[in-house]
């Protein structure tokens, strides 16, 4: 079965800084990976997603992630915080197309940002 | 173009009561899922239907239903509601044919008493 780690579950940063969020995954084959985003009271917004290809994907607001095969990893970062990133973000793996929207996600990231 | 709505915002509910949730997702799209989010189980997948048959099936017991119009309208059901049911309920769109962006509305939140 398919899973998914986040082991930070708060992280502070100032706004400015650098940002990265580490997502582990366990998954047989290929995984599907993404990233979400939650505000509060709001549902989840995709930031970017990885299929196949350039394992170095850029998303939406500055965010870029990048799949590592050997680690089992694919981090979110992004090079200068803004105070308006302070959010929860979700890492989830799917099994592919057909099931694309069976994802599993890790429990997430709780992000603030200090002004 | 309209998001993915989702009725009611908030809900009430006592133990062994039902509850129906809905979810209009954006036009076009013909796949709708459904997860459950709680602090202590975080985000589970409950089900997805496209084109009014359902896909894929989660892990949870036969008192969650759902179901899809024609229209791609969605709705889901719980049966005798139980206290851990109290939960953000969202329900996501995509266009199902292999795409597999998710759009997600802002939930339905649910507690029972």
């Amino acid at each position: 079965a398919q899973s998914v780690t986040q082991p930070d579950i708060h992280i502070t940063v100032s706004e400015g800084a650098s940002l990265e969020l580490r997502c582990n995954y366990s998954y047989g084959a290929t995984p599907y990976l993404f990233w979400y985003v939650q505000s509060p009271g709001q549902g989840l917004q995709l930031l970017l997603k990885y299929f196949s290809g350039d394992t170095l994907v850029q998303g939406i607001k500055g965010f870029e992630a990048e799949f590592k095969r050997s680690q089992s990893s694919f981090n979110l970062r992004k090079p200068s915080v803004h105070w308006s990133d302070a959010a929860e973000y979700f890492c989830a793996v799917g099994a592919g197309t057909g099931t694309a929207s069976k994802l599993t996600f890790g429990t997430g990231t709780r992000l603030q940002v200090t002004l | 173009k309209a998001g993915v709505t989702q009725t009611p915002r908030y809900l009430i509910k006592t133990r062994g009561q039902q509850v129906t949730l809905s979810c209009s997702p954006i036009s076009g799209h013909r796949s709708v899922s459904w997860y459950q989010q709680t602090p202590g189980q975080g985000l589970q997948f409950l089900f997805e239907y496209f084109s009014e048959t359902q896909r894929n099936k989660g892990n949870f017991p036969g008192r969650f239903s759902g179901r899809q119009f024609s229209n791609s309208r969605s709705e889901m059901n719980v049966s005798t509601l139980e206290l851990g049911d109290s939960a953000l309920y969202l329900c996501a769109s995509s266009s199902g044919l292999g795409s597999e962006k998710l759009f997600f509305g802002s939930g339905t939140q649910l507690s029972v008493l």
